[in-house]
């Protein structure tokens, strides 16, 4: 089972700091990776697929990148509505796994 | 408009089963595959089952591997999730999951299941 390890735990920022989300999967995933965001009550929400690929009515501010085994979301000018749980998962092998989270609050 | 919708979750004793039922509108089901997916109280995000378009093939978690058995009748547009030998350990939200050429594109919003005696 490939193991994802999402860093920090929690990220303390203001609204308009940019805010940097690390995934580290214990074997290559090569560019299979999501992210999602959730917020309190809610399901989960696709941002990014394969990486680097916004879905759709995603803003701009959201970016992906990585290959192999590092991965990083960023957010480039943190809005109010952005402070929830990010989560990464691969689909490179079964089973799908799951980050363990970030959640993104407000400092 | 797109849409995944659960249903049938409730409250079931340790060794009971339950049946999750996920109805897809707005789309065809049967152009992707479909996963449940599940959220314990305070917890992360944990992949329960996938299921392919025509329903030949299916996968599971370890932890929910000869319990649980994932579904499809593309007819309906809807989706299942037999759940037997049920554990407290398996007390979640389930949520019915779009996978769209590698994209879980469209999430529902949940069904809860508590398992307690």
């Amino acid at each position: 089972e490939i193991v994802l390890t999402q860093s920090p735990a929690t990220l303390s920022l203001s609204p308009g700091e940019r805010a940097t989300l690390s995934c580290r999967a214990s074997q290559s995933v090569s560019t299979y990776l999501a992210w999602y965001q959730q917020k309190p009550g809610q399901a989960p929400r696709l941002l990014i697929y394969d990486a680097s690929n916004r879905a759709t009515g995603i803003p701009a501010r959201f970016s992906g990148s990585g290959s192999g085994t590092d991965f990083t979301l960023t957010i480039s000018s943190l809005e109010p509505e952005d402070f929830a749980v990010y989560y990464c998962q691969q689909r490179s092998n079964w089973p799908r796994t799951f980050g363990q989270g970030t959640k993104v609050e407000i400092k | 408009e797109v849409q995944l919708v659960e249903s049938g979750g409730g409250l079931v004793q340790p060794g009971g089963s339950l049946r999750l039922s996920c109805a897809a509108s707005g789309f065809t089901l049967s152009s992707s595959w479909v996963h449940w997916v599940r959220q314990a109280p305070g917890k992360g995000l944990v992949w329960v089952s996938r299921i392919n378009n025509d329903g030949s093939d299916t996968r599971y978690a370890d932890s929910v591997k000869g319990r649980f058995s994932i579904s499809r009748d593309n007819a309906k547009n809807m989706l299942y999730l037999q759940m037997n030998s049920l554990r407290a350990e398996d007390t979640a939200v389930y949520y019915c999951v779009r996978d769209l050429g590698g994209a879980a594109d469209v999430w529902g919003k949940g069904t809860t299941v508590t398992v307690s005696s």
